[in-house]
């Protein structure tokens, strides 16, 4: 199974801040990397699909990078809508796994 | 607008059965791969299984192998996940999502299993 390591598990940030999320698999995965946002209560929503492109809908805010077995959520300009639990998911092999997510938290 | 709305979930003793469904809407049903994700209390995300657009192929996490099935009608527009032999972690809200990378998700059912 590939692992995928997200790091931090957490993080504190100001409103305007600009934050970036690590997402490292255990293998290489190409581009088959998601990242979704979840707020309490609610259910996941798809942010960024094949590392880099924006979901429809979704503020350019958020940007995607990396490719192989590092990738990068970027968060520009915290607004107090942003603060939730990021997660990344590789779509390569199956199964399909997630990170352990990354909760960013208000300062 | 893409909706998808899951239903089925409840309380079962260990060992019981369920059967989730998922009704889709908004989009081409039949031209998307299909797939359950779930979440237990405190969390984070699990993939449980999906389905190809035909039904053809399916795939499962080890843990549920031989226990759950992922179905689908096109006709309906809907997504189905029986779940037998049901065990305490088993317990999580269960999530009906669109392709692979999960573009869009529903809002899920809550399934409890205990004594």
């Amino acid at each position: 199974d590939i692992q995928m390591t997200q790091s931090p598990s957490s993080l504190s940030a100001s409103v305007g801040d600009t934050v970036t999320i690590t997402c490292r698999a255990s293998q290489g995965i190409g581009s088959n990397l998601a990242w979704f946002q979840q707020k309490p209560g609610r259910a996941p929503k798809s942010l960024i699909y094949a590392a880099s492109s924006l979901q429809s809908g979704v503020p350019s805010k958020f940007s995607g990078s990396g490719s192989g077995t590092d990738f990068t959520l970027t968060i520009s300009s915290l607004q107090p809508e942003d603060f939730a639990t990021y997660y990344c998911q590789q779509y390569n092999g199956y199964p399909l796994t997630f990170g352990g997510g990354t909760k960013v938290e208000i300062k | 607008e893409v909706q998808l709305v899951e239903s089925g979930g409840g309380l079962v003793q260990p060992g019981g059965s369920l059967r989730l469904s998922c009704a889709a809407s908004g989009f081409t049903f039949s031209s998307h791969w299909m797939s359950w994700v779930r979440q237990a209390p405190g969390k984070g995300l699990e993939w449980v299984a999906n389905i190809n657009q035909d039904g053809s192929e399916k795939y499962y996490v080890d843990s549920v192998k031989g226990r759950f099935t992922i179905s689908r009608d096109n006709a309906k527009n809907s997504l189905y996940l029986q779940m037998k032999s049901l065990r305490v972690e088993d317990t999580a809200e269960y999530y009906c999502t669109i392709d692979v990378s999960g573009s869009y998700w529903g809002q899920g059912t809550p399934v409890t299993v205990s004594s």
